[in-house]
C-alpha cells in the first residue's frame, strides 16, 4: 500500500538560512508526487508535482523539489527562507487508478526566526 | 479563476444540531474530495466523487456523516446529529480528470460543537 512518511513534525530556521524538508514514500510503480503548504486559517495550497522526466522539479515561492528514486525521497527544498514561508508542508502520493485520490504525509510545520 | 468554494467558513452550533457544510468545486473538475483536519488526527479523507457518483466512503467516520454531490457544481457533506468530537476544520478539494492531478483545495470550514 502506498504510504507518505515526514520524518520531520517541527522545524525551526532562521531567516535567509537554507531549508531541506524531507519525505520519503513508499509506491510500487512510478510515483506521482506532490508538495502542498498550509498558512494558517487557509486551505492546502499547491507547491509543485512530479510526474516524470527531471527528477528536478521547480514550484512556485522559489521551492524545489528532487525525485530520487533509489532512496524513494522527494525533498522540498528553497536556498533562502522568508519569514512568510512559517506554514505546514504537506507531501503527497497519487493513487494510480484513484481518480486523483492523494495519500498524505502527516505534514511539516516549518517556523522561521527573524 | 474561482477556486474552491466552500460555506460557510466559520459554523458554531450545540450538540445533537444538524450541521450542512457546502462545497463549489472548480468549474469543469470532475473529482471532489471532502477532507477533516484536527490537531489529534491531522488531515484525515472522509469521502470522494468521481463524476458526481460516490468511489470510496470507508473514511466516513459513522453513521451521522452522510455527502452528498447532487450536481457537477455542487456539494454537501452532513452531521446529524452533530457531536463535540465533531469539531474539526472540514475541507473540500477538486480536481480534474480521473488519473494523477492535483487536487486544489478550498479554504475550509472552521466547525465548532459546544
Amino acid at each position: 500500500a502506498q504510504s507518505v512518511t515526514q520524518p520531520d513534525i517541527h522545524i525551526t530556521v532562521s531567516e535567509g538560512a537554507s531549508l531541506e524538508l524531507r519525505c520519503n514514500y513508499s509506491y510500487g510503480a512510478t510515483p506521482y508526487l506532490f508538495w502542498y503548504v498550509q498558512s494558517p486559517g487557509q486551505g492546502l495550497q499547491l507547491l509543485l508535482k512530479y510526474f516524470s522526466g527531471d527528477t528536478l522539479v521547480q514550484g512556485i515561492k522559489g521551492f524545489e523539489a528532487e525525485f530520487k528514486r533509489s532512496q524513494s525521497s522527494f525533498n522540498l527544498r528553497k536556498p533562502s527562507v522568508h519569514w512568510s514561508d512559517a506554514a505546514e508542508y504537506f507531501c503527497a502520493v497519487g493513487v494510480s487508478g484513484g481518480y486523483n485520490k492523494l495519500i498524505f504525509g502527516a505534514g511539516t510545520r516549518l517556523a522561521v526566526h527573524p | 479563476d474561482a477556486g474552491v468554494i466552500q460555506s460557510p467558513r466559520h459554523e458554531v452550533t450545540e450538540m445533537g444540531q444538524e450541521v450542512t457544510l457546502r462545497c463549489k468545486p472548480i468549474s469543469g473538475h470532475n473529482s471532489l474530495f471532502w477532507y477533516r483536519q484536527t490537531m489529534m488526527r491531522g488531515l484525515e479523507l472522509l469521502i470522494y466523487f468521481n463524476n458526481n457518483v460516490p468511489i470510496d466512503d470507508s473514511g466516513m467516520p459513522e453513521d451521522r456523516f452522510s455527502a452528498k454531490m447532487p450536481n457537477a457544481s455542487f456539494s454537501t457533506l452532513k452531521i446529524q446529529p452533530s457531536e463535540p468530537r465533531d469539531s474539526a476544520v472540514y475541507f473540500c478539494a477538486s480536481s480534474q480528470g480521473i488519473s494523477n492531478q492535483p487536487q486544489h483545495f478550498g479554504d475550509g470550514t472552521r466547525l465548532s460543537i459546544l
